[in-house]
């Protein structure tokens, strides 16, 4: 079975900082990756999504992630961070096949600091 | 497209009651849903697989006699908590997926026995 680890449970950044979310996943086949992104009492919004082809991937809100296969990682990036993008960050990964059942990683509270 | 609808989105309920939780595909057939369950500050923990016309799949741990799923439709799954108690109270989110790498988030059903 799939499993994720992200490695922080929370993140302080300043404001128009760079920021790197790190996510780290095991499985025994191929999988998809996701980051998800929850605000305080909301659902979760997709913010991008590995399937297949180039291993970085932009989404949306100026995010990006790059899915790295020997180190079995896709660290969720931002250049420049605003204080919008305070929220809780949720990286996933399903199996290619079978159920494809999207397990999730423990998030990242990512706060942003004036 | 690919949204999925949940209801209620909040419900309080007396202790030793019934609840149920609906999550209809809005504009596609959702052969597969999840449901998922969230405590406070803490990730989405996946409860069960429920698949269309046969029995859910719950993963370990998970009482299947109190957390009962039905898919009797490619359009509707629903979450049935039964004899509800305190320590049941959380947030309770579907998904559905759609073709590969494709997941919808309902959003989310706060649940609160008293």
């Amino acid at each position: 079975a799939q499993s994720v680890t992200q490695l922080d449970s929370q993140v302080p950044v300043f404001e128009e900082a760079p920021v790197e979310l790190r996510c780290n996943y095991s499985s025994s086949v191929s999988v998809y990756l996701f980051w998800y992104v929850q605000y305080p009492n909301q659902g979760l919004q997709l913010l991008l999504k590995y399937l297949s082809g180039s291993t970085l991937v932009k989404g949306i809100n100026g995010f990006e992630a790059e899915f790295n296969k020997s180190q079995t990682s896709f660290h969720l990036r931002k250049p420049s961070v605003h204080i919008s993008d305070t929220a809780e960050y949720f990286c996933a990964v399903s199996d290619t096949g079978g159920a494809q059942k999207l397990v999730f990683g423990q998030g990242t509270r990512l706060t942003i600091n004036p | 497209g690919a949204v999925v609808s949940q209801h209620p989105s909040r419900v309080i309920c007396k202790s030793g009651t019934s609840v149920k939780i609906e999550c209809r595909s809005l504009d596609f057939q959702a052969t597969t849903m999840f449901w998922y369950r969230q405590f406070p500050k803490q990730s989405l923990m996946l409860m069960a697989t429920s698949n269309e016309g046969s029995k859910a799949t719950y993963e370990q741990g998970v009482e299947k006699d109190k957390f009962l799923i039905n898919h009797a439709s490619l359009t509707l799954s629903t979450l049935t908590v039964t004899s509800a108690h305190p320590e049941d109270s959380s947030f309770y989110i579907c998904s559905a997926r759609f073709g590969a790498g494709g997941y919808t988030f309902g959003s989310g059903t706060r649940l609160t026995v008293v």
